[in-house]
């Protein structure tokens, strides 16, 4: 059973449409919960990190939340540059700090 | 400019044939750690290392060793590759409980 589940795994959006990306999780002890934005060919860029339920981050046109079971990623007003693979992560307590990622929503932000 | 430098970024070798891809960081980064990430199973952990001289298995270590003998150096070995290691390879870093900081991938083919 998956520990971090995303949804939609695609998304395609017209410029200017906002919408939002889910991410649940499963896991107990929850350390942090992270988002990254990955870009084909590169690494995952570390967006935010939200550590318990109420929590909001900005940054720019993107906002992240949490709940005790999941986080929402809000896009508003998304341009072409949004698009990427956004990929959730939640890091449990204990001495490895390991993540354990979702598969990812893809998300294409047409012009 | 703070990064993780990942070698090769590509790579093209034989079952057997054993092989080295290397991982560098100039953050002084204490924790360091290598993710494998595979169609439809997003991103793993394969080993991760504390500190110098302390490293532990992740959650799909099988043919693969590491070692950090440097703070800033963790390599990661495939002492005889095989066709199901063929794979996109992320190594991250961070200081202690922070946000991990990825490289841009060496993606491995082994025939």
């Amino acid at each position: 059973e998956d520990q971090v589940t995303q949804s939609p795994e695609a998304l395609r959006l017209q410029e200017g449409e906002s919408s939002s990306l889910n991410c649940s999780y499963t896991v107990s002890g929850l350390r942090g919960l992270f988002w990254y934005r990955q870009d084909p060919g590169k690494g995952p860029e570390f967006l935010f990190t939200l550590y318990s339920a109420g929590e909001e981050k900005e940054k720019e046109r993107l906002k992240a939340t949490l709940t005790k079971k999941e986080s929402f990623l809000h896009i508003t007003a998304p341009k072409p540059e949004d698009s990427a693979t956004y990929l959730c992560a939640v890091q449990e307590g204990g001495s490895n700090y390991k993540l354990t990622f979702g598969k990812g929503t893809l998300l294409t932000v047409n012009p | 400019e703070a990064q993780v430098t990942q070698n090769p970024r590509y790579l093209i070798t034989v079952t057997g044939k054993k092989l080295t891809v290397t991982c560098s960081q100039n953050m002084n980064h204490e924790y360091m750690s290598w993710y494998r990430q595979d169609p439809g199973l997003g991103l793993r952990q394969i080993y991760y290392s504390m500190n110098v001289e302390v490293t532990d298995k992740g959650d799909v270590p099988e043919g693969y060793k590491v070692s950090r003998k440097e703070k800033r150096n963790f390599p990661l070995i495939l002492e005889s590759p095989s066709p199901n290691q063929t794979s996109l390879y992320f190594c991250a870093s961070s200081p202690h409980n922070q946000p991990q900081h990825f490289g841009d991938g060496t993606r491995l083919s082994i025939l």
